[in-house]
């Protein structure tokens, strides 16, 4: 199966609170990220964790970190349509000197009014 | 300019095209990388470069054949390229290889390739 995993797609109203979940295998994981990607776009960073903390809030993105499950979440309170995007999680381990990132597949997340 | 930057943002090629993508950081990062994203795939790591040097190379065909000329700077050469080779094709740089929030990669807007 694949590191990191995130559902294919999530659907929310305008002003709700989204969760977006995301489980990773490789319990050394050190920094976990969030990128967000608008159509047409490359990915940016949102946020990242470190794996010592077990939650980070920046603005209206709160990230959950239960490191026991290995899993991760990204919460957007008051979502908006600008907030409709793909998001990708992504975590770094160590393996052979190197943190690349692995990229779970993306969330798509659609705002509807 | 700030960020990473990418030209072409679209490009459109024949399979006997030579073409080339480029990319620069102006972050002051000392590694690059680039990216292969296709529908519904992962994302997939093709290239890293630290300090100018290769460092990774993920069993890449080798009608793609990358340059990094100095730490700002990476090309991706394309040549007899085929159809399934189309895809957003992503740069991103990051401050230094060999630790956690070193290898933290900022990216930049892709390049849409369509072979035909």
């Amino acid at each position: 199966g694949e590191d990191v995993e995130q559902s294919l797609f999530l659907s929310v109203r305008e002003g709700d609170s989204s969760v977006i979940n995301c489980t990773y295998t490789d319990s050394s994981s050190t920094y976990l990220y969030w990128y967000k990607q608008e159509p047409g776009a490359g990915l940016q960073l949102l946020t990242y964790i470190f794996s010592n903390m077990d939650m980070k809030q920046d603005q209206r993105l709160t990230v959950l970190l239960n490191k026991k499950d290995k899993h991760l979440s990204l919460r957007i309170a008051d979502t908006q349509t600008g907030d409709s995007a793909i998001y990708f999680c992504a975590e770094t381990s160590p393996g052979g000197g190197s943190y690349i990132p692995t990229f779970g597949r993306g969330t798509s997340l659609i705002v509807h009014p | 300019e700030t960020g990473v930057t990418q030209t072409p943002r679209h490009l459109v090629m024949g399979m006997t095209n030579k073409k080339s993508l480029k990319c620069e950081q102006h972050l002051g990062h000392n590694a690059m990388y680039w990216y292969k994203q296709s529908a519904k795939k992962p994302l997939e790591l093709m290239f890293v470069y630290s300090l100018e040097e290769r460092v990774e190379n993920n069993s890449v065909p080798s009608r793609f054949s990358p340059e990094c000329p100095n730490s700002s700077h990476l090309f991706l050469h394309l040549h007899t390229l085929q159809p399934e080779d189309s895809a957003l094709y992503l740069c991103a740089s990051s401050q230094s290889l060999g630790t956690p929030i070193g290898e933290t990669q900022y990216f930049g807007p892709g390049t849409r390739l369509l072979v035909l």
